[in-house]
Order: structure tokens, then sequence, then C-alpha cells
């Protein structure tokens, strides 16, 4: 079946605006999770959702980062005032329950001019 | 300490040799683990996870899990140029998974 789809696949984005990250997870899949990877580094936990409610934002890394799921479906992940920092891949997982394995979309890469 | 830790590498090993991985996690509460496989410049791929104190065995992969000694390993055998990859391992710690910084592996013709 279909896995997990990201869009774009790559953003080019000047310093300050607005970008809208979407996530489209596996079918029948309850949970999805947002992660970062910087260049060379690893995997940062960003937030997760449990049907459309968000038990842990944690890892948001400041109020510019925001992310809201619609149902059991989409997800769109805001990054507002972009910053270079901000730069990385942003990757969408999916799973059957926050218990279980986790699939992971082809990521978003973003570049902060 | 970090919640999941494991040896950076990277590892070398010979073309048909067995590559083994080692993980460490923190969090005795853990149920869920997992092994990725992260090629440059893509995403991770699942490719084992493991419940159970014991082995588990698909194909040339077999992950190993000791609750006990908070110890995941993953051992490769017959190892290939394409499993040259960065290995990430991963710990299911209150619903949401914490990820190892991952050790490459460089299989050597």
């Amino acid at each position: 079946g279909a896995g997990v789809s990201q869009s774009p696949s790559n953003k080019v984005t000047e310093k300050g605006k607005d970008v809208e990250l979407r996530c489209d997870p596996i079918s029948g899949h309850t949970a999805l999770y947002w992660y970062r990877q910087r260049l060379g580094q690893g995997l940062e936990f960003l937030i997760y959702f449990q049907g459309n409610s968000a038990p842990d934002k944690s890892g948001l890394p400041s109020d510019r980062f925001s992310a809201e799921r619609t149902g059991e479906s989409v997800s769109t992940l805001t990054i507002q005032r972009t910053q270079q920092e901000d730069s990385a891949v942003y990757l969408c997982a999916s799973s059957f329950g926050t218990h279980y394995e986790q699939y992971f979309g082809p990521g978003t890469r973003l570049t902060v001019t | 300490q970090k919640e999941v830790e494991q040896n950076s590498g990277p590892l070398s090993v010979p073309e048909g040799a067995i590559a083994s991985l080692n993980c460490t996690y923190s969090d005795r509460g853990s149920q869920s683990f997992f092994w990725y496989r992260q090629y440059s410049g893509k995403s991770p791929e699942l490719i084992m996870f493991i419940y159970s104190n014991g082995d588990k065995e698909d194909g040339r992969f077999t992950a190993q899990l000791n609750k006990a000694s908070q110890y995941v390993s993953l051992l490769i055998r017959d190892s290939q140029p394409s499993d040259s990859a960065t290995y990430l391992c991963a710990v299911n710690s209150w619903g949401k998974l914490q990820f190892g910084a991952g050790t490459q592996v460089v299989v050597t013709p």
C-alpha cells in the first residue's frame, strides 16, 4: 500500500518568511510524528499526534513552530518567521499506535537563505 | 547520560562477515525497540522491531534484546556492500521514540 508522503520534497525560503510542511500518513495509522534532522546530525523529536490531539509538544524548539492534524489524516507543520537555523530535513512518521513501529516519509528538505 | 547510546563508528566490515551493532538505553520502562537503516540523503527505513527478551531473526538480520541489561543489538550476517549505511537504534519511551545517534557501517568488498 501507499507509504507516508510529504510535500514539498524541497523548499527554499527567505529568512523571515512562513512555511507550511505537509504529511499524509499511512491509511489507518492513528499516531503521527514530526522529527527534524540537521545535516550530519541525529533525529530530533518535535511533536506527535494521537488522533488529532497532541499529547507531547515538548520537542517544538520555539513558539515559531506549530503543528495541527485533521482527524486521523493529514498534518501540517508550520514554521513562522523562518531563521537560518531552521534549515534541516523535516521528517514525518506514522504508526498504528504509540508503542508500535513507525514508518517514515521521504522528508522535506528546508533551506532558509 | 543520553537516553539511547550507540557507538558512532564507522564500523568497517569485510564483505560476507557479520556486523554487530550495540545499543544501550536508560529507561527501564521501555517496551518496544527498533532498528532503522538510513542511507545518506534518505529517510530512515525500519528493518527490525523487537518487544520481548531474546532473539528475533528476519533474513540476514537478528535483533537481540536483554531488558535486564537494558541492551539491544543487531547482527547483520553475510554483510553486503549495500548494507553500508547508518543504523539507528530507537527505543519507545512514554509513547515516543528516542533515537541513538547511529552507527555508521561500511562494508568493504
